[in-house]
């Protein structure tokens, strides 16, 4: 059961351009949505996070925007640079280590973003 | 401040052995988590230690093991390697504690089955 469902694919958008990838996912018990980057050769490095009690959390150029009605989230990406290239992958996860634990990380498939100058 | 080390970066083994990858995580970070990223899959949760004890665990057989030393330091064991283990190990460290805190990943190790 894929428990996080991330769209599109792969995605070309043209340099200062908006990019957009959505999330959704089926799992009421999710508090906590983390967006990571991930290029080549690295591991993937955090992005931005956000939790079910605000509706949009931005840093930089990075937004993440929230759903909780729709159980739905995306990451836009402002003015998208060619260095931006690279593959994003959309995360959940329940908080509660108190015993009942979690299931670590639950990630989307991965969107491969491609930014052309 | 490093960040989370992994060793070693690449390994070759043949199906039927065992194989050991080690993490070492940011300094003060407690919980260590493993994960399996494959094309096929995707990112996959293995384990997670919080002060030398596996806290949560993910579907995955019991030839996958794993333990952490006092130091915070993991190790993961794969043992009867498969050629479906073929695979990049990342290992992602964080604060633990209470609530989820950020986790940070490590650059893995990539497993190759022969």
């Amino acid at each position: 059961q894929q428990q996080v469902k991330q769209s599109p694919q792969s995605l070309i958008v043209q340099k200062g351009g908006i990019s957009i990838i959505n999330c959704a996912y089926e799992n009421t018990a999710f508090d906590y949505f983390p967006w990571y980057q991930q290029f080549p050769g690295k591991g993937p490095a955090l992005l931005i996070a956000i939790r079910p009690d605000v509706s949009e959390k931005k840093e930089g150029r990075f937004t993440i925007s929230f759903n909780k009605s729709a159980k739905q989230f995306s990451l836009h990406i402002m003015d998208s640079q060619p260095g931006d290239s690279a593959t994003y992958f959309c995360a959940a996860a329940s908080g509660r280590y108190s015993g009942g634990g979690a299931d670590g990380l639950t990630f989307g498939k991965g969107t491969h973003l491609i930014i052309q100058p | 401040k490093a960040g989370v080390t992994q060793t070693p970066r690449y390994l070759i083994k043949t199906r039927g052995q065992q194989v050991t990858l080690s993490c070492s995580p940011i300094s003060g970070h407690r919980s260590v988590s493993w994960y399996q990223q494959t094309p096929g899959q995707g990112l996959q949760f293995l384990f997670e230690y919080f002060s030398e004890t596996q806290r949560n665990k993910g579907n995955f057989p019991g030839r996958f093991s794993g333990r952490q030393f006092s130091n915070s330091r993991s190790e993961m064991n794969v043992s009867t390697l498969e050629l479906g283990d073929s695979a990049l190990y990342l290992c992602a460290s964080s604060l633990g504690g209470q609530d989820n805190q950020p986790q940070h990943f490590g650059d893995g190790t990539r497993l190759s089955i022969l």
